[in-house]
């Protein structure tokens, strides 16, 4: 079962910026936060990853809580194309259990003109 | 630089058939992941293979084996295929088994009649 919880669905305003929560309270000391997207008809897409402090890339920036029981996704500024499902997933770095990704729902993201 | 390529984009099936998808992993990659989507959810954890050896397996029946190659490339076979098994099957590939991101292609979407 997926360790994370997700909104199903949220708006946003080409432009502006794309705040998408996700809630991990069981998450253990040993496991990542991963951030992928999927756009209709494709994979899923590699977004972002860490562990306990805030990382930003080229396309978005992760906002870890201090008690890591929660994270936000930041795109700076979203465009039509940032349109897609987002899976906020808690993966075990080590280990028999580790290595594999567990989704769950994900949030549907609509970025509108 | 090829990303993770997956053959064949489409297929069509019938009841009780067997199939046989293919995966090319991303340069330097060494590791390959399988999962299976079906429509409206998100994608789960078939296997994954990593030194030519299954490394870890989901709650996947028998039906679905695999099989990696010396370069690093990945079959996964379904027998006796069910109208469930319609679905997207996705391969994803990384370096090492634990930490660092896994890259999916864009899946071979499986069809049972």
């Amino acid at each position: 079962d997926a360790k994370t919880t997700q909104p199903p669905s949220m708006d946003c305003a080409e432009g502006r910026a794309a705040n998408l929560p996700c809630n991990h309270s069981t998450i253990s000391g040993n496991e990542y936060v991963y951030w992928y997207r999927q756009i209709h008809s494709q994979g899923p897409q590699y977004i972002i990853h860490g562990l306990k402090n805030n990382e930003t890339n080229e396309m978005a920036s992760l906002i870890i809580t201090e008690d890591r029981k929660s994270s936000t996704l930041i795109l700076p500024h979203a465009t039509l194309r940032d349109t897609a499902v987002y899976y906020c997933i808690v993966r075990v770095a080590s280990g028999n259990q580790g290595g594999k990704l567990i989704f769950g729902q994900g949030t549907e993201l609509s970025v509108k003109p | 630089d090829a990303g993770v390529t997956q053959s064949p984009t489409h297929l069509i099936k019938t009841r009780g058939q067997q199939v046989t998808l293919r995966c090319s992993p991303k340069s330097g990659h060494d590791t390959v992941s399988w999962y299976q989507q079906a429509l409206g959810q998100g994608p789960q954890f078939i296997f994954q293979y990593y030194e030519e050896e299954e490394r870890q397996r989901g709650n996947f029946p028998d039906r679905f084996s695999g099989h990696q190659f010396p370069n690093y490339s990945s079959e996964l076979n379904v027998n006796a295929l069910l109208l469930g098994d319609s679905a997207l099957y996705l391969c994803a590939s990384s370096f090492g088994q634990h930490n660092q991101p896994q890259h999916f292609g864009d899946g071979t979407r499986l069809s049972i009649l």
